[in-house]
């Protein structure tokens, strides 16, 4: 595609519930990862796939947060029990390689506010 | 942990200002991004640095990475009101993994 797609592009929760979040890399490109961006705050990492592979889960905050890229292409962020404390724009970026230094590409992002 | 900061956190220039913003690294990086996020939208890649000392220009943004390669600098000539937006420098954890660390960013207002 011509970038990265996120979807929802807006999400809004009760607190308890279970969400998804749906990110579309470039197409061909082999890393994936997940931020998580918090109002006034820079990118947090969270999550970093290599092909179908999660190379690196050390930024997902608890075990509430789960993620998933099955076919290599298309990843989905999973937060079980959403608290108040998710809300906070998540952000997909996709690169050509997994080669460190190689460009990150980022989607619109999901905002996500859980009440 | 790795921590990337930067400062000044605000900027407010009057156009065709210059101005510079740094970006301090606690570790030396293997190379270091900037990125700029525009109101509302999302970072979007302006460049790397990746050997110590090197100076890239865009147009009337340059950027330096130290001799160190621990800091970066950003320097806009003219600032426009095209330029408002929030830039970030970030850099890959020690041992050159992929993830990056970002810096909370610089916040570029313009008064015309």
């Amino acid at each position: 595609g011509a970038g990265v797609s996120q979807t929802p592009s807006n999400k809004v929760t009760e607190k308890g519930k279970y969400v998804e979040l749906r990110c579309d890399p470039i197409s061909g490109h082999t890393a994936l990862y997940w931020y998580r961006q918090s109002l006034g705050q820079g990118p947090e990492f969270l999550i970093y796939f290599q092909g179908t592979g999660a190379a690196d889960d050390s930024g997902l905050p608890n075990d509430r947060f789960f993620a998933v890229r099955p076919e290599g292409s298309v990843s989905t962020l999973k937060i079980q029990r959403t608290e108040r404390g998710d809300s906070a724009v998540y952000l997909c970026a996709s690169s050509a390689t997994w080669l460190a230094g190689d460009t990150q590409y980022f989607g619109p992002g999901t905002r996500l506010t859980v009440l | 942990g790795q921590q990337v900061m930067q400062i000044p956190q605000y900027q407010h220039v009057q156009e065709g200002e210059d101005f510079t913003t740094y970006c301090n690294s606690s570790t030396t990086l293997s190379n270091i991004q900037w990125y700029k996020q525009r109101p509302g939208g999302h970072p979007v890649f302006l460049i790397q640095l990746v050997k110590s000392g090197e100076v890239k220009k865009q147009k009337r943004l340059t950027f330096q990475f130290g001799e160190a390669k621990k800091n970066s600098s950003l320097h806009i000539t003219a600032t426009q009101t095209t330029d408002v937006g929030t830039y970030f420098c970030a850099g890959p954890t020690q041992g050159g993994s992929e993830k990056l660390v970002f810096g909370k960013g610089m916040k570029l207002t313009v008064n015309p």
